[in-house]
């Protein structure tokens, strides 16, 4: 079965500062879907930014990007430019087919002004 | 655009007592529908998947079960709750058309006592 493991349960960051949030997973499978999700306190689950396997391009989506890396099976969220509104628990997740997703446990980014 | 909606927000029940939450979808014909449910400071684990009206798959055993009656209403039920099922439950849904993202309803705290 497929995991996914943060190995970071809190991360602090200063204000305009830049933080890495790691993840690695497991999956014999070749093509797959990586996401992050960030909860804020509304505990709504919002989409971050995804990544396609079978594409050596690492995604970004503004101040958000990540650090591809298949052969490895990791997959870090690298946050520029920290704001007080990026304060929240970041989940990385493994898709297993359609929306099935595999979570980690959570890392837990806190923002200081 | 498609929205999802999930009741009620907050939920204290008694232990034995029975289980109700509902999440429904707009804007989206024949979604795929999911339960999730968050233990406190954990990931979210997937409970329940449906591909269409009556077809439901379990991925977990549990006292919960759920049911799609209509094409945008899923519902996840107990008869007797446990103070087990206590947790933070998800509604999701995702298109089966290429799209492999999930999108969050804004969940359910329910907390048996």
């Amino acid at each position: 079965a497929q995991t996914v493991t943060q190995s970071q349960p809190e991360m602090s960051v200063q204000e305009a500062e830049t933080v890495t949030l790691s993840c690695t997973y497991d999956t014999s499978e070749s093509d797959y879907y990586l996401f992050w999700y960030k909860q804020p306190p509304s505990r709504q689950m919002i989409l971050v930014i995804r990544q396609e396997a079978y594409k050596q391009q690492n995604a970004t989506e503004n101040r958000f990007s990540v650090n591809f890396q298949k052969a490895a099976k990791s997959f870090s969220l690298k946050i520029s430019d920290s704001q007080l509104g990026d304060a929240a628990m970041y989940f990385c997740a493994y898709n297993q087919g359609a929306q099935k997703l595999v979570f980690g446990q959570g890392t837990r980014l806190t923002i200081n002004p | 655009s498609q929205t999802i909606h999930q009741w009620p927000a907050t939920l204290v029940q008694p232990v034995g007592s029975p289980l109700s939450l509902e999440c429904t979808v707009e804007g989206t014909s024949n979604p795929n529908l999911y339960w999730y449910r968050q233990a406190a400071g954990r990931g979210l684990q997937l409970l329940f998947y449906s591909i269409g009206i009556d077809q439901i798959s379990s991925e977990v055993p549990q006292n919960l079960s759920a049911s799609r009656p209509q094409d945008r209403q899923f519902i996840l039920s107990s008869k007797k709750l446990l103070l087990s099922d206590s947790g933070f439950y998800l509604c999701a849904w995702g298109t089966g058309q290429g799209v492999p993202e999930a999108f969050f309803g804004q969940g359910t705290r329910l907390t048996v006592v």
